[in-house]
């Protein structure tokens, strides 16, 4: 079965300072995707940035960048120049390649931005 | 619309009570997800509808809950006689169907007292 972990309950970091939050992944399937979001208080779902596993390029979106160690099987998300309006609850989720395409979540990361 | 639209927003519901939440997804979008989160904790898949495919309802905790979509488009997920451990925030997502461009909406939060 796909799982996703993310072992950091909670994280702070300086405003404009970059961040790394962490995400590992266990599948047996050779395709799949990754993917992040972010939930502010509000409770909305944000979507960030995806990597597909047969991407050879680390996905970027602005300020945010997704390390993927394929090997390691992670998939780290890079926040850089961190500002007050990142600190929120941070999900990393696993595509899964059954017929119904549903998202598998991690626990999240909650950020908290200090000024 | 514009976006997945859910409602209510909000649902306090005495123990033992019925409950039916209401998705209104993206125009076209073919696939719709619900998803349960207890507070501090990620997303629970619940069930999937795929167009007039069967739905995969996996993710369902017990036979108290069922969901419906009709038409293809607006789903209800209904709680019946509802225990205290069902208080979370019920999310419902759509997408075109390809695997990619999921979109939630705001989600339903059930208080259940």
């Amino acid at each position: 079965a796909q799982k996703i972990t993310q072992t950091q309950p909670g994280m702070f970091v300086q405003e404009k300072e970059a961040v790394t939050l962490d995400c590992t992944y266990d599948t047996s399937d050779q395709s799949y995707g990754l993917f992040w979001y972010k939930q502010p208080s509000s409770g909305e779902m944000i979507f960030l940035i995806y990597q597909g596993s047969y991407d050879e390029q680390n996905a970027t979106e602005g300020r945010y960048s997704l390390n993927f160690q394929k090997a390691r099987k992670s998939a780290n998300l890079v926040i850089s120049a961190s500002q007050l309006g990142d600190s929120a609850m941070y999900f990393c989720a696993m595509r899964d390649w059954d017929s119904s395409y549903k998202l598998i979540f991690g626990s999240g990361t909650r950020l908290l931005v200090r000024p | 619309g514009a976006g997945v639209s859910q409602s209510p927003s909000n649902k306090v519901t005495e123990k033992g009570k019925d409950v039916e939440l209401r998705c209104d997804p993206i125009s076209g979008h073919t696939a719709l997800y619900w998803y349960r989160q207890s507070l501090g904790q990620g997303l629970e898949f619940l069930i999937y509808f795929q167009g007039n495919s069967a739905p995969d309802k996996s993710g369902l905790p017990s036979d108290r809950f069922s969901a419906e979509r009709t038409g293809g488009s607006v789903s209800t997920l209904t709680i019946q006689r509802t225990q205290q451990e069902d208080s979370a925030v019920y999310l419902c997502a759509s997408s075109p169907g390809t695997g990619y461009g999921y979109t939630f909406g705001s989600g339903t939060r059930l208080t259940v007292v």
